[in-house]
Protein backbone atom coordinates (compact mmCIF):
# COMPACT_ATOMS: atom_id res chain seq x y z
CA UNK A 1 0.00 0.00 0.00
CA UNK A 2 1.52 3.44 -1.05
CA UNK A 3 1.61 5.97 2.21
CA UNK A 4 3.24 9.22 2.44
CA UNK A 5 3.32 10.77 5.57
CA UNK A 6 4.25 14.23 6.29
CA UNK A 7 5.88 15.96 9.38
CA UNK A 8 7.28 18.59 10.84
CA UNK A 9 5.21 21.62 10.84
CA UNK A 10 4.24 23.87 13.43
CA UNK A 11 4.53 27.30 14.51
CA UNK A 12 7.36 29.45 13.84
CA UNK A 13 7.94 33.22 13.66
CA UNK A 14 7.93 35.48 10.66
CA UNK A 15 12.04 35.12 8.89
CA UNK A 16 12.36 31.60 10.76
CA UNK A 17 13.45 28.26 8.90
CA UNK A 18 11.45 24.54 8.90
CA UNK A 19 12.29 21.76 7.55
CA UNK A 20 9.55 19.40 6.26
CA UNK A 21 9.93 15.38 6.04
CA UNK A 22 7.73 13.16 3.77
CA UNK A 23 7.84 9.31 4.41
CA UNK A 24 7.13 7.15 1.57
CA UNK A 25 6.53 3.53 1.51
CA UNK A 26 4.84 1.09 -0.66
CA UNK A 27 6.22 1.80 -3.72
CA UNK A 28 10.32 2.16 -5.49
CA UNK A 29 10.52 5.33 -4.42
CA UNK A 30 13.47 6.35 -6.75
CA UNK A 31 11.02 5.77 -9.86
CA UNK A 32 8.56 8.33 -8.84
CA UNK A 33 8.26 12.27 -8.89
CA UNK A 34 7.54 13.91 -5.91
CA UNK A 35 6.11 17.74 -5.55
CA UNK A 36 5.07 19.41 -2.10
CA UNK A 37 1.66 21.57 -2.61
CA UNK A 38 0.55 23.72 -0.09
CA UNK A 39 -3.50 24.77 0.76
CA UNK A 40 -4.03 27.68 2.86
CA UNK A 41 -7.03 27.58 5.04
CA UNK A 42 -10.12 27.71 3.01
CA UNK A 43 -8.21 28.57 -0.26
CA UNK A 44 -6.82 26.53 -3.52
CA UNK A 45 -3.85 23.91 -3.12
CA UNK A 46 -0.56 25.75 -4.84
CA UNK A 47 2.26 23.43 -6.65
CA UNK A 48 5.31 24.16 -4.60
CA UNK A 49 7.97 22.75 -6.60
CA UNK A 50 9.00 18.73 -7.84
CA UNK A 51 12.10 16.60 -7.70
CA UNK A 52 12.25 14.18 -10.82
CA UNK A 53 13.11 10.39 -11.20
CA UNK A 54 16.42 8.78 -11.01
CA UNK A 55 15.94 8.82 -14.33
CA UNK A 56 15.87 11.74 -14.82
CA UNK A 57 18.47 12.99 -12.76
CA UNK A 58 16.66 13.79 -9.35
CA UNK A 59 16.32 17.35 -11.24
CA UNK A 60 14.24 20.37 -9.83
CA UNK A 61 11.81 22.60 -10.78
CA UNK A 62 9.85 25.30 -8.31
CA UNK A 63 7.25 27.53 -8.40
CA UNK A 64 8.68 31.20 -9.15
CA UNK A 65 6.59 32.49 -5.80
CA UNK A 66 9.02 30.42 -3.76
CA UNK A 67 12.00 30.08 -5.85
CA UNK A 68 14.83 30.75 -4.37
CA UNK A 69 13.92 30.51 -0.42
CA UNK A 70 12.32 27.13 -0.49
CA UNK A 71 14.88 23.72 -1.22
CA UNK A 72 13.28 20.57 -2.25
CA UNK A 73 15.33 17.89 -1.55
CA UNK A 74 15.07 13.56 -1.55
CA UNK A 75 17.29 10.93 0.77
CA UNK A 76 16.82 7.40 -1.66
CA UNK A 77 18.06 5.20 1.19
CA UNK A 78 15.71 6.26 3.87
CA UNK A 79 12.53 7.38 1.32
CA UNK A 80 12.30 9.98 2.61
CA UNK A 81 11.21 13.65 0.77
CA UNK A 82 11.88 16.88 2.11
CA UNK A 83 11.32 20.57 2.01
CA UNK A 84 13.99 23.35 3.05
CA UNK A 85 11.66 26.62 4.39
CA UNK A 86 13.58 29.92 4.52
CA UNK A 87 12.22 33.23 5.47
CA UNK A 88 8.98 32.37 5.98
CA UNK A 89 6.53 35.03 5.93
CA UNK A 90 2.36 35.27 7.31
CA UNK A 91 1.42 34.40 3.70
CA UNK A 92 3.56 30.38 3.78
CA UNK A 93 0.83 29.61 6.44
CA UNK A 94 -1.06 26.67 5.01
CA UNK A 95 -1.30 23.00 5.34
CA UNK A 96 1.50 21.42 2.97
CA UNK A 97 1.10 18.29 1.19
CA UNK A 98 3.97 15.94 -0.64
CA UNK A 99 2.11 13.86 -3.38
CA UNK A 100 3.53 11.86 -5.96
CA UNK A 101 3.90 11.61 -9.94
CA UNK A 102 5.86 10.30 -12.81
CA UNK A 103 6.65 12.30 -16.16
CA UNK A 104 3.91 12.83 -17.99
CA UNK A 105 1.47 11.33 -15.15
CA UNK A 106 -0.57 13.14 -12.46
CA UNK A 107 -0.04 13.09 -8.61
CA UNK A 108 -2.07 10.42 -7.97
CA UNK A 109 -1.00 9.59 -3.98
CA UNK A 110 -1.09 12.46 -1.54
CA UNK A 111 -0.34 12.53 1.92
CA UNK A 112 -2.45 13.84 4.87
CA UNK A 113 -0.80 16.96 5.38
CA UNK A 114 0.65 19.07 7.94
CA UNK A 115 -0.19 22.73 8.93
CA UNK A 116 2.68 25.37 9.15
CA UNK A 117 2.16 28.60 10.95
CA UNK A 118 3.97 31.51 10.86
CA UNK A 119 3.30 34.17 13.02
CA UNK A 120 4.79 35.61 16.38
CA UNK B 1 2.25 31.20 -15.66
CA UNK B 2 -1.16 29.24 -17.11
CA UNK B 3 -4.30 30.67 -15.11
CA UNK B 4 -7.02 28.11 -14.46
CA UNK B 5 -10.22 29.93 -14.09
CA UNK B 6 -13.47 27.32 -13.12
CA UNK B 7 -17.29 28.44 -12.89
CA UNK B 8 -19.71 27.80 -10.31
CA UNK B 9 -22.09 24.82 -9.86
CA UNK B 10 -26.02 26.52 -9.07
CA UNK B 11 -26.02 24.40 -5.36
CA UNK B 12 -27.65 22.51 -3.94
CA UNK B 13 -27.61 20.10 -6.51
CA UNK B 14 -30.53 17.37 -5.86
CA UNK B 15 -29.59 13.82 -5.41
CA UNK B 16 -29.51 11.76 -8.62
CA UNK B 17 -29.35 14.31 -10.79
CA UNK B 18 -26.23 15.96 -12.90
CA UNK B 19 -23.61 18.13 -12.48
CA UNK B 20 -21.74 19.49 -15.18
CA UNK B 21 -18.19 21.50 -14.18
CA UNK B 22 -16.28 23.78 -16.32
CA UNK B 23 -12.69 24.78 -16.00
CA UNK B 24 -11.10 27.61 -18.68
CA UNK B 25 -7.35 27.51 -19.18
CA UNK B 26 -5.55 31.03 -20.44
CA UNK B 27 -3.40 28.66 -22.90
CA UNK B 28 -3.69 25.44 -24.65
CA UNK B 29 -3.03 22.26 -22.51
CA UNK B 30 -2.23 20.16 -25.63
CA UNK B 31 1.31 18.95 -25.59
CA UNK B 32 3.24 17.72 -29.06
CA UNK B 33 2.27 14.36 -28.01
CA UNK B 34 -1.23 14.87 -28.33
CA UNK B 35 -2.47 14.51 -24.69
CA UNK B 36 -4.45 17.20 -22.97
CA UNK B 37 -2.83 17.71 -19.78
CA UNK B 38 -5.43 18.39 -17.73
CA UNK B 39 -6.72 17.26 -13.93
CA UNK B 40 -9.32 16.69 -11.84
CA UNK B 41 -9.18 16.69 -8.59
CA UNK B 42 -12.08 16.18 -5.75
CA UNK B 43 -11.54 17.49 -1.75
CA UNK B 44 -13.86 16.19 0.65
CA UNK B 45 -13.67 18.28 3.70
CA UNK B 46 -10.59 17.66 6.21
CA UNK B 47 -9.29 15.66 3.43
CA UNK B 48 -6.77 15.12 0.93
CA UNK B 49 -7.75 16.06 -2.89
CA UNK B 50 -8.00 12.76 -4.46
CA UNK B 51 -7.49 12.08 -8.16
CA UNK B 52 -10.22 11.61 -10.67
CA UNK B 53 -9.27 11.91 -14.34
CA UNK B 54 -6.23 12.52 -16.02
CA UNK B 55 -5.34 13.40 -19.21
CA UNK B 56 -8.56 15.44 -20.06
CA UNK B 57 -10.67 12.11 -20.26
CA UNK B 58 -8.80 9.23 -18.49
CA UNK B 59 -10.28 8.02 -15.15
CA UNK B 60 -8.26 7.12 -12.31
CA UNK B 61 -7.77 3.84 -10.46
CA UNK B 62 -11.19 3.06 -8.76
CA UNK B 63 -12.97 6.14 -9.97
CA UNK B 64 -16.49 5.69 -10.50
CA UNK B 65 -17.67 5.93 -14.13
CA UNK B 66 -20.29 8.56 -13.07
CA UNK B 67 -17.09 10.75 -13.54
CA UNK B 68 -16.07 11.89 -16.85
CA UNK B 69 -14.18 14.45 -18.35
CA UNK B 70 -14.00 16.54 -21.71
CA UNK B 71 -12.77 19.42 -23.69
CA UNK B 72 -11.20 21.24 -26.08
CA UNK B 73 -7.21 22.48 -25.45
CA UNK B 74 -8.75 25.41 -23.19
CA UNK B 75 -11.97 24.51 -22.12
CA UNK B 76 -13.11 21.33 -19.93
CA UNK B 77 -16.19 19.91 -18.43
CA UNK B 78 -16.28 17.26 -15.82
CA UNK B 79 -19.38 15.88 -15.59
CA UNK B 80 -21.00 13.66 -12.56
CA UNK B 81 -23.99 11.53 -13.51
CA UNK B 82 -26.50 10.78 -10.37
CA UNK B 83 -24.90 13.08 -8.05
CA UNK B 84 -25.02 10.88 -4.70
CA UNK B 85 -24.45 12.69 -0.91
CA UNK B 86 -20.40 11.17 -0.88
CA UNK B 87 -19.78 13.23 -4.19
CA UNK B 88 -19.90 16.47 -2.18
CA UNK B 89 -16.83 18.45 -1.85
CA UNK B 90 -14.46 20.95 -3.41
CA UNK B 91 -13.45 20.18 -7.34
CA UNK B 92 -10.25 21.61 -8.80
CA UNK B 93 -9.11 21.07 -11.92
CA UNK B 94 -4.83 21.16 -12.46
CA UNK B 95 -2.97 22.07 -15.42
CA UNK B 96 0.25 20.02 -15.81
CA UNK B 97 0.77 20.79 -19.20
CA UNK B 98 3.84 22.96 -18.29
CA UNK B 99 5.44 24.48 -15.34
CA UNK B 100 4.65 26.14 -12.84
CA UNK B 101 1.87 23.82 -12.37
CA UNK B 102 -1.41 25.50 -11.39
CA UNK B 103 -4.63 25.09 -10.04
CA UNK B 104 -8.22 26.49 -10.84
CA UNK B 105 -10.23 28.35 -7.88
CA UNK B 106 -12.26 25.32 -7.03
CA UNK B 107 -16.08 24.48 -7.48
CA UNK B 108 -18.14 23.71 -4.56
CA UNK B 109 -20.61 21.04 -5.00
CA UNK B 110 -23.41 20.64 -2.64
CA UNK B 111 -26.04 17.35 -2.41
CA UNK B 112 -29.73 18.16 -1.66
Amino acid sequence: EVKLLESGGGLVQPGGSLRLSCAASGFTFTDFYMSWIRQPPGKAPEWLGVIRNKANGYTTEYNPSVKGRFTISRDNTQNILYLQMNTLRAEDTAIYYCARSSGGYPFDYWGQGVMVTVSS
Amino acid sequence: DIVMTQGVLPNPVPSGESASITCRSSKSLVYKDGKTYLNWFLQRPGQSPQLLTYWMSTRASGVSDRFSGSGSGTYFTLKISRVRAEDAGVYYCQQVREYPLTFGSGTKLEIK
